[in-house]
């Protein structure tokens, strides 16, 4: 059974340009999830989709990021311009409804330079 | 904004010890749930102990809840190197969407 899968792993982009990041969760999940880790704040939700409608995007940091979730199988993270202290580790993680677990991926370790 | 914090920030011990992490946490919560994180990878999940819960074991963990204290620790007995990642907190006081909050974590390192 295929876990939560993220592309990309690893991204080195030049400040200001957009960054892409992909996820597609769990097969049955309706709940996701988008976190961002860092050494200095740790893991923080950044915004979290329950059937596909984003119930919580208070931990976006802002508007250069969003988040969709055009259908069950599939979610985007875009950052648009990048900057230098984007760079961090983001996770995707899903979970089912009335289930307590959540799942992670492996995350995108993006570097902006 | 991080929910809970836990302590130490850092632990190392020898193989065979025990590993003990303590997570406090600021508001109320539905459950709190530990996970674990190896060098490079996405968190798992190791265990669930929910508000109206005071002790729960699977395997070689034990994790306690205090909810009066709003405290948790989280026991690993006879550590192995394997055992060897960071450990989170997180805890879950969205009523059903399983928002979890996540805490700054233990870095355990458990030498041969």
């Amino acid at each position: 059974d295929a876990g939560v899968i993220q592309s990309p792993r690893h991204e080195v982009t030049e400040m200001g340009q957009e960054v892409t990041l992909r996820c597609k969760p769990i097969s049955g999940h309706n709940s996701l999830f988008w976190y961002r880790q860092t050494m200095m704040r740790g893991l923080e939700l950044l915004i979290y989709f329950n059937n596909n409608v984003p119930i919580d995007d208070s931990g976006m940091p802002e508007d250069r990021f969003s988040a969709k979730m055009p259908n069950a199988s599939f979610s985007t993270l875009k950052i648009q311009p990048s900057e230098p202290r984007d760079s961090a580790v983001y996770f995707c993680a899903s979970s089912s409804t009335g289930g307590n677990t959540i799942y992670f991926g492996e995350g995108s370790w993006l570097t902006v330079v | 904004s991080q929910q809970g914090e836990e302590d130490p920030q850092a632990l190392s011990i020898q193989e065979g010890e025990n590993a003990t992490m303590n997570c406090s946490y600021k508001t109320s919560i539905n459950n709190l749930q530990w996970y674990r994180q190896n060098s490079g990878r996405g968190l798992v999940h190791l265990i669930l102990i929910r508000s109206n819960e005071r002790e729960k074991h699977s395997g070689r963990l034990r994790v306690t809840l205090d909810t009066s204290k709003k405290s948790s620790s989280l026991l690993i007995t006879a550590s192995r190197a394997a055992d060897t990642a960071s450990y989170f907190c997180a805890t879950d006081a969205s009523g059903g969407y399983n928002k979890l909050i996540f805490g700054a974590g233990t870095r355990l390192a458990v030498h041969p």
